[in-house]
C-alpha cells in the first residue's frame, strides 16, 4: 500500500481564501515534505518538518505533523492564483532513509 | 549556480529502441535520486545512486532498466526495449553529501524528461 496519501485529490476554492490539504501515512517517519509541482514541470521543495516537530511555518504556509495519527497537513493562506499546482506530501521512512516516498497529489486550483 | 540538469526534455523511441536519459546534479552534490511518474500520479522512486556506486536499486524494474553514475560525466537511466508501458516523466534529483539519514533531507529536482513510447 502507499505511503503518503493526500486528501482531497482534488481541491477548488476562490482566490483570497485558505487552502488546506491532509496526508495520511503508514510507516514510522524521519522526516515529511511537501512539494509543488506546476503542470509538466518538475518539482519544487517547500517545506520540511521532522518527526519530532509538531508545526511548521514558511511565508503563506503553515505544516503540521501528527505522528500519532500519522498525518500532516500543508495549509496556504490567503491563495493567489499562481498557487495552482499540484501538491504532494513525501516521507521519508525510517526503515531506508535513502528514499523519499511520495504520495499521488492534491490538484489545487485557484479561480480567479 | 545552476539546478538539476536533466537532457533531453523530451524523448520519443518507438517500441523496442533504447533510451538514454541524463541528470548532471547540482554543483557540489554526490547524490542521484531518479523517479518516475506516470500521468495523473506522484513520483515513484526508482534508483539512488552516489559516484560509481548503486546504493539503493529497489524501485528499479528487474529487466530492461539500468542506471549508473560515473566518476566523471551526468547519471544516465538507461531504458532497453522500451515498450508503451514506460512512457512516463522521469525526474532526477540531487542531494549533497551528508551521513546517513541526512542526505535526503532535501533532494532538488530537475525539470524532468518526458518519455514518449509510440
Amino acid at each position: 500500500s502507499q505511503q503518503g496519501e493526500e486528501d482531497p485529490q482534488a481541491l477548488s476554492i476562490q482566490e483570497g481564501e485558505n487552502a488546506t490539504m491532509n496526508c495520511s501515512y503508514k510507516t514510522s517517519i524521519n522526516n515529511l515534505q511537501w512539494y509543488r509541482q506546476n503542470s509538466g514541470r518538475g518539482l519544487v521543495h517547500l517545506i520540511l518538518i521532522r518527526s519530532n516537530e509538531r508545526e511548521k511555518h514558511s511565508g503563506r504556509l503553515r505544516v503540521t505533523l501528527d505522528t500519532s495519527k500519522k498525518s500532516s497537513s500543508l495549509l496556504i493562506t490567503a491563495s493567489r492564483a499562481a498557487d495552482t499546482a499540484s501538491y504532494f506530501c513525501a516521507t521519508v521512512p525510517y526503515s531506508s532513509a535513502s528514499k523519499i516516498i511520495f504520495g499521488s497529489g492534491t490538484r489545487l486550483s485557484i479561480r480567479p | 549556480n545552476a539546478g538539476v540538469m536533466q537532457n533531453p526534455r523530451h524523448l520519443v523511441r518507438r517500441r523496442g529502441q533504447e533510451a538514454r536519459l541524463r541528470c548532471s546534479p547540482m554543483k557540489g552534490h554526490s547524490h542521484v535520486y531518479w523517479y518516475r511518474q506516470l500521468p495523473e500520479e506522484g513520483l515513484k522512486f526508482m534508483v539512488y545512486l552516489q559516484k560509481e556506486n548503486i546504493i539503493d536499486e529497489s524501485g528499479m524494474p528487474k529487466e530492461r532498466f539500468s542506471a549508473e553514475f560515473p566518476k566523471e560525466g551526468p547519471s544516465i537511466l538507461r531504458i532497453q526495449q522500451v515498450v508503451r508501458g514506460d512512457s512516463a516523466a522521469y525526474f532526477c534529483a540531487s542531494s549533497p553529501p551528508g551521513g546517513y539519514g541526512s542526505s535526503t533531507d532535501t533532494q532538488y529536482f530537475g525539470p524532468g524528461t518526458r518519455l514518449t513510447v509510440l
